[in-house]
């Protein structure tokens, strides 16, 4: 079973600084998806991470994915308050021969002004 | 397009009582799922059907739980009869699989109270 591990769980950081959130997963898999939860609100797809060395880059956030490693980051570059938001990562693998998406738990971010 | 449609937004309930959650997805995506979510076990995937057939329901957490899709524009989540501990937010999520694209597109969801 596919399991998919975010780190940290809740961060608290500045305006201004820099800060990455890191998404482990436990099998093989080449596709990888970040997502924004807003307080209350929906989720937003992010990125899409399709092969091994992948980068994206949207404002102040870049996502990356290593295959080898099982590992995606999430880069914050100069946070503002308006990125507090719940970061999901979620990963696809192949179930019964059919694709299954597990996500993460979530990254609580809370920017302070 | 509009996106994915769901309702009712917000459904308040007595224990025992059947509850139907109802979720129109992005025309022309051939996947719907139904998750979850909740403080304590945060988003779980309940079920997802590619061209409207079921595929995986193995996160329905029992058989009080039913899903259905009758055509493509169209699913239900059923809960009979329900019990507190259903209270959770439901999203409807629907996806372009066809295109290779997985990229899934969330709907407002459906925060379900039951007293």
């Amino acid at each position: 079973e596919l399991k998919v591990e975010q780190n940290p769980l809740f961060l608290s950081m500045q305006e201004g600084k820099n800060y990455t959130i890191y998404c482990n997963y436990s099998t093989t898999s080449d596709r990888l998806y970040w997502y924004r939860q807003d307080p209350g609100k929906s989720l937003e797809s992010l990125f899409v991470l399709l092969s091994n060395g992948a980068v994206k880059q949207e404002g102040r956030l870049m996502a990356s994915l290593d295959t080898k490693a099982r590992l995606s980051t999430l880069h914050i570059t100069a946070a503002v308050h308006d990125l507090s938001a719940t970061y999901f990562c979620a990963v696809d693998s192949n179930s019964g021969g059919y694709q299954k998406v597990t996500f993460g738990i979530g990254t609580k971010l809370q920017v302070i002004p | 397009d509009a996106g994915v449609i769901q309702s009712p937004r917000h459904e308040v309930t007595e224990m025992g009582q059947e509850v139907t959650l109802r979720c129109k997805p992005i025309s022309g995506h051939n996947s719907l799922f139904w998750y979850r979510q909740t403080m304590m076990r945060g988003l779980e995937l309940l079920i997802y059907f590619n061209n409207n057939v079921p595929i995986d329901d193995s996160g329905m957490p029992e058989d009080r739980f039913s899903a259905k899709m009758p055509n493509a524009s169209f699913s239900t989540l059923k809960i009979q009869p329900s019990e507190p501990r259903d209270s959770a937010v439901y999203f409807c999520a629907s996806s372009p699989r066809g295109t290779g694209w997985y990229e899934q597109y969330f709907g407002p969801g459906t925060r379900l109270t039951v007293t």
